[in-house]
């Protein structure tokens, strides 16, 4: 079984700029989340999509990142514009249904590094 | 939102000690709880997902308990191998299910 696929694997923009990252999950998987993990922290929740729809973006900067899962499979994840703050890792993960059991599979992130 | 410790922050030990984790969590409204190890570079793993007070779980060198009644959970490896070195993340659904992670424990084992 493919595990859940994540581009770019690392990321270096300059302050300003935009950037896009993009999650292709584990297939027959309904629910998708993207977590923001800065160094020295835990990985933080930004966004829950179930299939197509979101279901908790409460932590989600929406003055600057955006994100969608068109058709309800690959999700796209935007900052514009980044700040140095930003830097990060950005993980993707999936789990087959929503659930306090579910087992979430993560793909190995995107690095970024705003200068 | 609730929060995870996890201690100690990180540890250093020889190949073939044992080595334990604490991961803190608040024991009211208990639902799960969730351990992940995160090597450099890769993905993070799930280990074990938790839901009995007194549950104790085995993976290979690796055992996890669960006292849900005072909120903690410990994470064991027995004998620890260089390739246990990673981050090892214990985490707590939100109400949506969406995982609230602590800080991680980083551990390096050395031959």
């Amino acid at each position: 079984e493919a595990g859940v696929a994540q581009s770019p694997r690392y990321k270096i923009i300059e302050k300003r700029q935009s950037v896009a990252f993009w999650c292709n999950p584990i297939s027959g998987h309904a629910t998708l989340y993207w977590y923001q993990q800065i160094l020295g922290q835990g990985p933080k929740l930004l966004i829950q999509f179930q299939n197509n729809g979101v279901v908790d973006d409460s932590q989600l900067p929406k003055d600057r990142f955006s994100a969608e899962r068109l058709k309800g499979v690959d999700s796209t994840l935007k900052i514009q514009p980044a700040k140095l703050e930003d830097s990060a890792v950005y993980l993707c993960a999936s789990s087959l249904g929503a659930g306090e059991r579910n087992e979430q599979f993560f793909g190995p992130g995107t690095r970024l590094t705003v200068l | 939102i609730l929060n995870v410790e996890q201690s100690p922050q990180s540890l250093h030990v020889q190949e073939g000690d044992s080595t334990n984790f604490t991961c803190s969590f608040p024991s009211s409204n208990f639902y799960a709880l969730h351990w992940y190890r995160w090597e450099t570079a890769k993905s993070p793993e799930a280990l074990f997902v938790m839901t009995l007070n007194g549950d104790e779980k085995k993976k290979g060198r690796i055992s996890a308990t669960l006292n849900t009644k005072e909120g903690y959970s410990y994470l064991y490896i027995k004998g620890s191998q260089p390739e246990d070195s990673a981050t090892y993340l214990c985490a707590f659904p939100l109400s949506g299910y969406a995982l609230n992670f602590g800080k991680g424990t980083s551990l390096l084992v050395t031959p």
